[in-house]
């Protein structure tokens, strides 16, 4: 069965360092998510990703953040600058279709972020 | 602002007994409501999801949900628990958002299940 995959499963940075997060989605999927879990907390939304071009985006997704999709197969979330309060789990994830809020995200395994 | 909540942190459930994973919800429209399963270094799995129609949702391992719009709830159950049920579990609602053509979604905290032998 496909899966969303995604490298590192664990980043370690100092605070202020670029980070890029990489995802490769599922290879027939055309919607593109990155969200965050602070350990503890709920799962957040940070960017959509259809078409080349940011869909909608939350409040956390500031002008600090980035996604591309540099080719045809992975998905990056980049982090210009780092904050201690960015370490968090990010999670990938990729639908075959927008179905205006009604469709199934497939969920990547997280890349754990640690900034010191 | 929409909102989920999941009451219980952990839920402890006897193997072979029925479990019930509570969930609630506040938006403003239609909810689109969902439920992922997050086995440790694993990423989110989806479980169910409910967008119309009848309001018993029937989905992956056993698990099944049941919409109820009076109540705003979208509680997860299974008849009968197995220890391989044990993880954990997140409820998701999307909803359009009021200021137009936005269906961000909104997690709840999750809720531990374990199933004990």
């Amino acid at each position: 069965e496909p899966e969303v995959t995604q490298t590192p499963s664990h980043q370690v940075t100092q605070m202020g360092q670029e980070v890029i997060l990489r995802c490769v989605p599922i290879s027939n999927h055309l919607y593109f998510y990155w969200y965050r879990q602070i350990l503890g907390q709920k799962v957040e939304f940070l960017v959509s990703f259809y078409n080349n071009e940011i869909s909608e985006k939350s409040e956390i997704f500031d002008d600090q953040f980035s996604v591309e999709r540099p080719d045809g197969s992975n998905f990056t979330l980049k982090i210009r600058s780092t904050k201690l309060e960015d370490s968090a789990m990010y999670f990938c994830a990729s639908s075959p279709e927008g179905s205006g809020g009604s469709d199934t995200q497939y969920f990547g395994p997280g890349t754990r972020l640690t900034v010191l | 602002a929409q909102s989920v909540a999941q009451p219980e942190d952990q839920v402890n459930v006897a193997e072979g007994n029925p479990l019930t994973v509570k969930c609630t919800y506040s938006v403003s429209g239609n909810p689109y409501l969902f439920w992922y399963v997050q086995y440790p270094n694993r990423g989110l799995q989806f479980l169910l999801k409910y967008i119309t129609g009848d309001n018993l949702v029937k989905g992956s391992y056993g698990f099944e949900a049941e919409f109820n719009k009076s109540q705003t709830s979208f509680h997860l159950k299974k008849p009968s628990a197995l220890v391989s049920d044990s993880a954990l579990y997140f409820c998701a609602v999307r909803a359009l958002h009021a200021s137009g053509g936005s269906y961000i979604p909104t997690f709840g905290r999750g809720t531990s299940l374990i199933v004990h032998p």
